[in-house]
């Protein structure tokens, strides 16, 4: 079946080490994007790529890191200048430029600094 | 930012209610308004994108407007079910999303 697969589901890092989540899709699509979720809160954008190797900072990128080599995979790098780690992040894509198509999401991973 | 707003925050109704929801964005250089469904322990869900000014959109029980030189639109569940308990996000063209209204249906 065709959609977006993260992993690890679940992951610890201890303070100080910079962590990588994957994201996987087979959907053909050119866009794809990193959110991050705290409680309370709406999902905000940590950064985005239309196309293959090129990708935009959204609006929580600093302390983050992707690489956009392949259509299909778009790994986010938590990287330990990240001052508040903790989160859950959702990866997710489109078939059509930013804003304009559906996204259709991963089922995420939670990352927990210890 | 461009804050995309959402009220209420969460929403308690019996089963056959009906209920709806607002979400409020900035109208100006609009394109396009995304609503999706997340259901506990799955992952966020489309149910529409909507880009015409007074368009309603529907999908089964669930229906949804657009206002967008007010900047609004309203999400609308007619005989609310218990499978439609979720978090109801919205979110606009430039992908800011609401902080949600969380639906919880009892029967």
């Amino acid at each position: 079946d065709g959609g977006i697969t993260q992993s690890p589901k679940y992951l610890f890092r201890k303070e100080g080490q910079n962590v990588t989540l994957s994201c996987e899709q087979n959907l053909n699509h050119d866009a794809m994007y990193w959110y991050r979720q705290d409680p309370g809160q709406g999902l905000r954008l940590i950064y985005y790529s239309q196309i293959v190797n090129d990708f935009q900072k959204g609006d929580i990128a600093e302390g983050y890191s992707v690489s956009r080599e392949k259509k299909e995979s778009f790994p986010l790098t938590v990287t330990s200048a990240q001052k508040n780690p903790t989160a859950f992040y959702l990866c997710a894509s489109s078939i059509a430029r930013k804003g304009t198509g559906e996204l259709f999401f991963g089922e995420g991973s939670r990352l927990t600094v210890l | 930012i461009l804050n995309v707003e959402q009220s209420p925050q969460s929403l308690h109704v019996q089963e056959g209610d009906s209920t709806n929801f607002t979400c409020s964005f900035p109208s100006s250089n609009f394109y396009a308004l995304h609503w999706y469904r997340w259901e506990t322990a799955k992952s966020p869900e489309a149910l529409f994108v909507m880009t015409l000014n007074g368009d309603e959109k529907k999908k089964g029980r669930i229906s949804a407007t657009l206002n967008t030189k007010e900047g609004y639109s309203y999400l609308y569940i007619k005989g609310s079910q218990p499978e439609d308990s979720a978090t109801y996000l919205c979110a606009s063209d430039k992908l800011v999303f609401g902080a949600g209204t969380i639906l919880r249906v009892k029967s």
